[in-house]
This record gives structure tokens, C-alpha cells and sequence, in this order.
């Protein structure tokens, strides 16, 4: 069975601050996909980032970027120079590679909302 | 770009009636899904379709049944609408490298 935790329900940072969202998974699978989404205002989420499990390079995109960790089971994902437009609700969830009834099967943690502050 | 509609923003429904929540997608995607988010319980999977007509449970399908006769287009369907029914609810379909769009959900209240 999967499993995740973000430990963080709410975040409130001042606009231009750094701040980092924690994720971490329990999974028996060996290989798995890593999602983080974002989900704003409007209600729409929208797809971040794809981490495989047998990866564990960090990744950066522009103000974002990822830190996996298998060992400690934790993805988390830091924004630099936070702006007001980064107020979403953020999701961090596994998914298994194989097995067709489990494509598309993400396990979705309870999210953590973060404020920006003007 | 990849559309996922879903037909109402906001419904409101009476205990007891039957509710129709439509989800279309132009992608011809074949895996689609229903979740449900509430707060602090993040979102949930209720139901999901990997083809027409097939269709799996979630984690959490007790109250609800789906329909999946066209590829493009997913039902969920509360037969008897209930309180605790109450949320928002977000169907999603799946391209590919495993990554699911959504739609803007339906904030569903049942009174």
C-alpha cells in the first residue's frame, strides 16, 4: 500500500521568501512515479513534475525545484523568491510504473496550502 | 492543448435525488477518473475507467456508480445523494508519462 505525508497544512510567506514543501512517501513498489501538482484558486490542478524512482538527480524549473530522496522517502519541492501567484493548494503523490490497473492510480496527500503574501 | 470539462461548476441537490456529474475530455485518452476532494482529506479516488465500458473502484466507492459508453465521456453518478456527499469533485483523464489533466471540478452540496 502507498502512503503519503505532508506534514504541512498551511505555509504563509512573505512574497520574495524561499520555501520549501515536504512530501514524504511509503510505497512497497520498487519503481513508481513521483507527482507533485498544483492546485490554484480556480480549482484546476495542474501537473508540476514526474520524478521516476530509479532517479534521483534533483531537477530545477525556473523558481522551482525538486529534491528526492530515496533513502529518507521524501520529494520536496522548494520555490525561490516566492510571488503572490504561487498561493495554490500543492500535492505530492506516488504512483506505481506497472500493472495497467494501477496506471493513473495516484495516491494524492492531504496538500499543503501556501500563502504569499504581498 | 488537453481540455477536461466538467459540466457544472456548482450544483446543489436534495437528499435522496439522483445526481448526474458529467466529465468530458477531447484528448481520446482511454484511463479517466473520479476523485473527490475534502478538506484535509485530500483528493480520493472513487472510481476510474481504463476503456469504454470497463470500469474499476477506488478507494472509496460506496454511494456512487459510473458510466463510461463513449471514450471521450465519464459519469459519476450518486444514486441516492446524501449529506456526507457533500465536496468537491474532480474527474481527470491520463496521457501520457502517466500524467493526469483535470478538470475544473464540481463543488457539489447536498442539503
Amino acid at each position: 500500500a502507498q502512503k503519503v505525508t505532508q506534514a504541512q497544512t498551511e505555509i504563509s510567506v512573505v512574497e520574495k521568501e524561499d520555501v520549501t514543501l515536504d512530501c514524504v512517501y511509503e510505497t512497497r513498489d520498487t519503481t513508481y512515479y513521483l507527482f507533485w501538482y498544483k492546485q490554484p484558486p480556480s480549482g484546476e490542478l495542474v501537473f508540476l513534475i514526474r520524478r521516476n524512482s530509479f532517479d534521483e538527480q534533483n531537477e530545477i524549473s525556473g523558481r522551482y525545484s525538486w529534491n528526492f530522496q530515496k533513502s529518507t522517502s521524501s520529494f520536496n519541492f522548494t520555490i525561490t523568491a516566492s510571488q503572490v501567484v504561487d498561493s495554490a493548494v500543492y500535492f505530492c503523490a506516488p504512483v506505481r510504473v506497472h500493472g495497467s490497473s494501477n496506471t493513473g492510480k495516484l495516491i494524492f496527500g492531504q496538500g499543503t496550502t501556501l500563502q504569499v503574501k504581498p | 492543448d488537453v481540455k477536461v470539462t466538467q459540466s457544472s461548476r456548482y450544483l446543489v441537490k436534495r437528499t435522496g435525488e439522483k445526481v448526474f456529474l458529467e466529465c468530458v475530455q477531447d484528448m481520446d485518452h482511454e484511463n479517466m477518473f473520479w476523485y473527490r476532494q475534502d478538506p484535509g482529506l485530500g483528493l480520493r479516488l472513487i472510481y476510474f475507467s481504463y476503456d469504454v465500458k470497463m470500469k474499476e473502484k477506488g478507494d472509496i466507492p460506496e454511494g456512487y456508480s459510473v458510466s463510461r459508453e463513449k471514450k471521450e465521456r465519464f459519469s459519476l453518478i450518486l444514486e441516492s445523494a446524501s449529506t456526507n456527499q457533500t465536496s468537491m469533485y474532480l474527474c481527470a483523464s491520463l496521457g501520457g508519462n502517466e500524467k493526469l489533466f483535470f478538470g475544473s471540478g464540481t463543488q457539489l452540496s447536498v442539503l
